[in-house]
């Protein structure tokens, strides 16, 4: 199995414009979790699907980011507009259960530097 | 808040010495994970902890599930250099699969 793919690695913008982070999960794995780290605040949970439905997105930081998983194989994260303090690395991960057993499997990241 | 406090923040030792990392909160966990994560990659699952008292060794390290399932350690056993990297504590309160993560602990192993 490739992992979790995740693209951008890395990306470039200036304040103002929209970026959009996508994900492919682990085939098989129900559920799908982005989180996002920064040296000040560590890494923060901003929304986990399952079965492709948003189960809770409390950790999404305002409007301006938004998250869809159209189907099970695929989904992105979109901040619109973007922020120099919206600059961090986004991990996507999928597992396949919940609770005490289930782990997590990350993408190498999105390394995001808003300018 | 830090719902998952970890300590210390950053350690610095020689091959070969002892370290324990902490992980600590007021709340109560259905099961504690440990993570390492290495620059640039994610975080890989090192062991998953669920029963209060708990004890896992993986080779040189040792993870402990508190009694009262809010708190947790990672003893590592003669550290060599390969042990550098971001350490990671992640709890699930309740059994929902939502991990919250701690600050991490990023130990530096010097030859």
């Amino acid at each position: 199995d490739a992992g979790v793919i995740q693209s951008p690695r890395h990306e470039v913008t200036e304040m103002g414009q929209e970026v959009t982070l996508r994900c492919k999960p682990i085939s098989g794995h129900d559920y799908l979790f982005w989180y996002r780290q920064t040296m000040m605040r560590g890494l923060e949970l901003l929304i986990y699907f399952n079965n492709n439905v948003p189960i809770d997105d409390s950790g999404m930081p305002e409007d301006r980011f938004s998250a869809k998983m159209p189907n099970a194989s695929f989904s992105t994260l979109k901040i619109q507009p973007s922020e120099p303090r919206d600059s961090a690395v986004y991990f996507c991960a999928s597992s396949s259960g919940q609770g005490n057993t289930g782990e997590l499997f990350f993408g190498e990241g999105s390394r995001l530097t808003v300018l | 808040t830090q719902l998952l406090e970890q300590s210390p923040q950053f350690l610095s030792i020689q091959e070969g010495e002892n370290l324990t990392v902490y992980c600590n909160s007021s709340s109560v966990f259905s099961s504690l994970q440990w993570y390492r994560q290495e620059p640039g990659e994610g975080p890989v699952l090192l062991v998953t902890v669920v029963t209060g008292g708990e004890v896992k060794k993986l080779k040189r390290l040792t993870f402990q599930f508190g009694d009262a399932r809010k708190d947790s350690s990672l003893h590592i056993t003669a550290a060599q250099p390969g042990d550098t990297g971001l350490y990671l504590c992640a709890g699930d309160r309740s059994n929902t699969g939502k991990l919250i993560f701690g600050q991490g602990t990023t130990l530096q192993v010097k030859p």
